[in-house]
């Protein structure tokens, strides 16, 4: 079974699309997170995410938005989509957000190209 | 704010050489200190992980401990194979997510 699960796991557009990427994690974990990998496989946090409260990095552009239907999925939508959005973006889950404890399980990632 | 610093690579090795990646990190409190691995076209793994200063964390024969002195947490094993090649990453936990090193890409040849 596949701990965390993100979809599509590529997604090419054009320049100005709205789009959405889902995650979903089946281990009962109560903290959700978006990451950011570059072309020089540079990884930035851009959301953390509980039933509590949402934590926003503050350099991520407001066209992007985490949605959480429920507790097991956090999906990420993505307006106005620019070329500078094109990267790998991972879905990640953890026990206890804001324990310092619990290493954070990844999904595969989804690369998104913006043409 | 806190900060991950990586050795920076690319690291080509023989098959059964020795392995450091160098990772130091500042932060203002204690945190939990990790090293992923990403094989290409994959997601990312925990390789392992120390929560307090002088613990171990060891997994397929790599090992780190966590070193307050000199905040450092660097990547060891001891004799390499093909199979490791991939981007290694150190990491540590803040209140709201990982904290990233930039990577290090490992390629051992045979």
């Amino acid at each position: 079974d596949t701990a965390v699960s993100q979809t599509p796991k590529y997604l090419v557009t054009q320049m100005g699309n709205d789009k959405s990427i889902k995650c979903e994690q089946n281990l009962g974990h109560d903290t959700m997170y978006w990451y950011k990998q570059d072309s020089k496989k540079f990884l930035k946090i851009m959301f953390s995410y509980n039933n509590k409260e949402l934590i926003i990095n503050e350099t991520v552009p407001n066209r992007f938005s985490p949605k959480s239907p429920d507790k097991a999925h956090l999906n990420l939508h993505i307006n106005s989509l620019e070329l500078g959005d094109s990267a790998v973006y991972f879905c990640a889950s953890s026990l206890q957000g804001g324990s310092s404890y619990n290493e954070q399980f990844f999904g595969p990632g989804t690369r998104l190209t913006v043409l | 704010g806190d900060s991950v610093t990586q050795m920076e690579g690319p690291v080509t090795l023989s098959e059964e050489a020795f392995l450091t990646i160098n990772c130091t990190y500042t932060a203002t409190g204690y945190p939990s200190l990790f090293w992923y691995v990403q094989y290409p076209g994959e997601g990312l793994q925990l390789l392992l992980k120390a929560t307090k200063a002088d613990d171990k964390g060891s997994n397929k024969g790599f090992e780190a401990t966590y070193r307050k002195e000199t905040t450092s947490f660097h990547l060891e094993k001891g004799s390499v194979q093909v199979s490791d090649s991939a981007v290694y990453f150190c990491a540590l936990s803040e209140w709201y997510g990982m904290r990233f090193g930039a990577g290090t890409r490992l390629t051992v040849k045979p």
